[in-house]
Formats: C-alpha cells, sequence, structure tokens
C-alpha cells in the first residue's frame, strides 16, 4: 500500500501570509495526487487535482506543484475562510490520504 | 445540480451491522464512481472501497475486505455501504465520494454530507 505523509501536521498563520504545505507519497505516484480542504462539521471540499489543476470555482491563490513523490500545496495569501485542515490524497493506487495539516489563526 | 444525499444518523450496538445510503439527487451514476470514506471522531480520512455502479463492480481497502459490502441501484441511482461486526473503533462519519469514470486521475469532485454512525451498547 502507498502511504502518505503531510508537514506540517499543523500551523499557525496570519490573514495575507503565504502558506505551503508538502505532501510526501512512499513511492512515486506521478502526478496522481489531490488536495482537498476540510472545515469541521463538513465534508472534504476538492482544491487541487493532478498535483496542479485547479477544481473549477476554486480561488486561484490555491496551487499545487510536485511529481513522482513530493508534492506541495501553496496559498498565496491566506483569507479568514482559508483557516481548515488540508489533506493530500494518492489516486495512482485505489486511494490513501494523508494525516492532514490543520491551519489555524495566529 | 447533482447532490449526493446520505441516509441519517444511526446508532447500533457492538456485533450489529449498518447499511448507509448515498443517492445521486438530479442526476445518475452513469458516468461515476462511487467511493465511501470514514473520518473518526477528530481523526482522518479514510478510504473504503468504491463501487462502478452501471458494472455492479466493487472493491475494498484491504483492511475492511470482509466485513463491508458496497451495492449500487441503478435504477434509483443509489450507493450503499454495509458494514457488520461493528464495534466502538467503527464510529464516525461515513461520506459517499464521486469520482468522474474516465478521468485520468481520479479525484473525488463531489462529495455527501455524511451519516454519523455511533456503536455504542
Amino acid at each position: 500500500d502507498i502511504q502518505m505523509t503531510q508537514s506540517p501536521s499543523s500551523l499557525s498563520a496570519s490573514v495575507g501570509d503565504r502558506v505551503t504545505i508538502t505532501c510526501r507519497a512512499s513511492q512515486s505516484i506521478s502526478s496522481y495526487l489531490n488536495w482537498y480542504q476540510q472545515k469541521p462539521g463538513k465534508a472534504p471540499k476538492l482544491l487541487i487535482y493532478a498535483a496542479s489543476s485547479l477544481q473549477s470555482g476554486v480561488p486561484s491563490r490555491f496551487s499545487g506543484s510536485g511529481s513522482g513523490t513530493d508534492f506541495t500545496l501553496t496559498i498565496s495569501s491566506l483569507q479568514p475562510e482559508d483557516f481548515a485542515t488540508y489533506y493530500c490524497q494518492q489516486s495512482y493506487s485505489t486511494f490513501t490520504f494523508g494525516p492532514g495539516t490543520k491551519v489555524d489563526i495566529k | 445540480q447533482v447532490q449526493l444525499v446520505q441516509s441519517g444518523a444511526e446508532v447500533k450496538k457492538p456485533g450489529s451491522s449498518v447499511k448507509v445510503s448515498c443517492k445521486a439527487s438530479g442526476g445518475t451514476f452513469s458516468s461515476y464512481t462511487i467511493s465511501w470514506v470514514r473520518q473518526a471522531p477528530g481523526q482522518g480520512l479514510e478510504w473504503m472501497g468504491r463501487i462502478i455502479p452501471i458494472l455492479g463492480i466493487a472493491n475494498y481497502a484491504q483492511k475492511f475486505q470482509g466485513r463491508v459490502t458496497i451495492t449500487a441501484d441503478k435504477s434509483t441511482s443509489t450507493a450503499y455501504m454495509e458494514l457488520s461486526s461493528l464495534r466502538s473503533e467503527d464510529t464516525a462519519v461515513y461520506y459517499c465520494a464521486r469520482t468522474y469514470m474516465t478521468t485520468v486521475t481520479p479525484h473525488f469532485d463531489l462529495w455527501g454530507r455524511g451519516t454519523l454512525v455511533t456503536v455504542s451498547s
């Protein structure tokens, strides 16, 4: 099975900050990497698919990069509505989620 | 606008089974697979398995093999997830999620709101 790790597990940031979250796969997954945002009590929401493709309706301040085993989600200028938990997911071999990164207010 | 409408919260005894439904409201499953993902309280997301409704073919995460059954009724565009031999650790919110079948890189573009299953004696 493919294992996913994320770092950091949590971070504190201010509105307007640039935020970067890293995701690593236990083996190469090409670009089969997705990112989701989840707010408390809500279902996850797709942000980025295929490592760098922005889902329709998602603000352009979100971007993704990487391939192989190392991936990054970047929020260029953090907005109040972006405080949430972010999960990466590999879809190279069935599906596995990373443990999540909680972004909260500094 | 297609929505995935899930059944309501359940409270179950240890050792029993639960069956959760997920209906595509405003659309069909014809071009999609449906996965089930669970989230225990305060924990992360865990993929359980998926089904291709038009074929009726399901596959499961190894962890749940033998304990989970995912089915679909094409006529009503409804998918079901049944989990048996429930234990307290199965207390979680269970989500269904859609993947477009022909996408090159599968991803879950639509999710249900979740169904809370509580296992308690």
